[in-house]
């Protein structure tokens, strides 16, 4: 049983790339979530599903986008990079929204 | 706008110290508290949820109780293995699932 998946486990961009964090359960959660853990900032919610094709914002949504195709995968993508979005990233599934498993998370550097 | 406050920063223990975290809170309607403890370069792993004040939850040397304002994670005899950092979320009533809040960790260490 895999759990929740992430990758990459690192990665390095430039300012202004793209790219798309991969995150996939196979534990069937309706619920899935991404966050990011900064120093001193705790881990902030960026964007939230509660089902396939039903998405919402968390507290810091500006840069990310999110869709929810399916039950299992749920991509988080940074349209133009900034400095600023260096972060750990967890992607994060639950059922019935209460206790979260979460993924080995990704290290993401902007420079 | 909803608080999570976790204490100590940080804290050291001799092995078999017995020692308490406290993640204090403000929120317009508590729907459930959560402890998570999370090991440097993981994911945070789910500990206890407590739901009303005066519950406890417990699981070996970790006992969690929450109050109306607060929550303590209280760790008896600690062993090395513990290390880690403990996190506490909170989530609110009239929140859609995995809307959490969470603080900012105390991060424990515990010496042989």
């Amino acid at each position: 049983n895999a759990g929740v998946t992430q990758t990459p486990k690192f990665q390095v961009l430039k300012t202004g790339q793209s790219m798309t964090l991969q995150c996939a359960q196979d534990m069937n959660h309706e619920y899935m979530s991404w966050y990011r853990q900064d120093p001193g900032m705790g881990l902030r919610l960026i964007h939230y599903s509660v089902g396939a094709g039903i998405t919402d914002q968390g507290e810091v949504p500006n840069g990310y986008n999110v869709s929810r195709s399916t039950t299992e995968d749920f991509p988080l993508r940074l349209l133009s990079a900034a400095p600023s979005q260096t972060s750990v990233y967890f992607c994060a599934s639950s059922y019935g929204g209460l206790k979260l498993f979460f993924g080995s998370g990704t290290q993401l550097s902007v420079l | 706008e909803d608080q999570v406050t976790q204490s100590p920063e940080a804290l050291r223990l001799q092995e078999g110290e017995s020692s308490s975290l406290n993640c204090s809170y403000t929120v317009s309607g508590l729907r459930g508290l959560f402890w998570y403890r999370q090991d440097p370069g993981k994911g945070p792993e789910f500990l206890f949820t407590l739901y009303s004040a005066g519950e406890e939850k417990e699981k070996e040397r970790l006992k969690a109780t929450l109050t109306k304002k607060e929550s303590f994670l209280h760790i008896t005899a600690p062993k090395p293995e513990d290390s880690a950092t403990y996190l506490c979320a909170v989530q609110v009533k009239e929140t859609s699932g995995s809307r959490l809040t969470f603080g900012e960790g105390t991060q424990l260490t515990v010496n042989p």
